[in-house]
């Protein structure tokens, strides 16, 4: 069984920064050829597509949504088969629960990790 | 970026009924490969959302999704269908295109039972 671990998140204030992580474990997914999405749930909202990283075979390019691009950025280490969110320059409106997934259509997803920025 | 638009915003059936969920883009979400990417996901009360449908009318592999859930629909319009709602089928409905980034969801359908 696959499953998605979050860790990290928690508490910061505007301007500030934080890490989320996502490990991968058990059978039943190459985790080096899975792009690896963040998508958050802000507060009484729906769903946000916050960014992806590809695989080595496409040069772990990165990509982000509109309104964290330059302030967040993603990356993975696959010998460890896990992946990181940077979240920086922090805003109150990035609070939220924050959370990974896997492959181009979001197959597998963590637990989710809060995530609260105050000023 | 690609709009997606659902409809109804919420909608409440009787256990067995049968449930109907749209989608639209503002954009075709059909590939050059010929796969559509729209994808349905359900998130249940204190849940991480669950992939229910890709590729517009596939239900993944394994992942235990019943089949009382089928997608339909090309292009730009597409719906969810749920036959014979159950309890359990309560909770948050998006679509999601996965065409291009940044990829979007739909505002959401609360389904009530």
């Amino acid at each position: 069984e696959v499953q998605f671990v979050q860790s990290g998140g928690g508490l910061a204030q505007t301007g500030g920064s934080l890490r989320v992580s996502c490990v991968v474990s058990g059978s039943g997914i190459n985790f080096d050829t899975s792009a690896i999405h963040w998508v958050r749930q802000t507060t009484g909202k729906g769903l946000e597509w916050v960014g992806q990283i590809r695989t080595k075979s496409f040069n772990y390019a990165t990509a982000y949504g509109a309104s964290v691009e330059g302030r967040f950025s993603i990356s993975r280490d696959d010998s460890q088969r896990v992946s990181y969110l940077h979240l920086n320059n922090l805003r109150v409106e990035d609070t939220g629960v924050y959370f990974c997934s896997n492959g181009g259509s979001l197959f597998d997803w963590g637990q989710g990790t809060q995530v609260t920025v105050s000023s | 970026e690609i709009v997606m638009t659902q409809s109804p915003r919420s909608l409440s059936v009787a256990p067995g009924e049968v449930a109907s969920i749209s989608c639209s883009s503002s954009k075709s979400l059909l590939h050059i490969s010929d796969n559509t990417y729209l994808s349905w996901y359900l998130q249940k009360p204190g849940q991480s959302p669950q992939l229910l449908i890709f590729l517009a009318s596939s239900r993944p592999y394994g992942a235990g999704v019943p089949e009382r859930f089928s997608g339909s629909g090309s292009g730009s319009h597409f719906t969810l269908h749920i036959s014979g709602v159950e309890p359990e089928d309560a909770g948050l409905y998006y679509c999601m295109q996965a065409l291009e980034t940044p990829y979007t969801f739909g505002q959401g359908t609360k389904l009530e039972i």
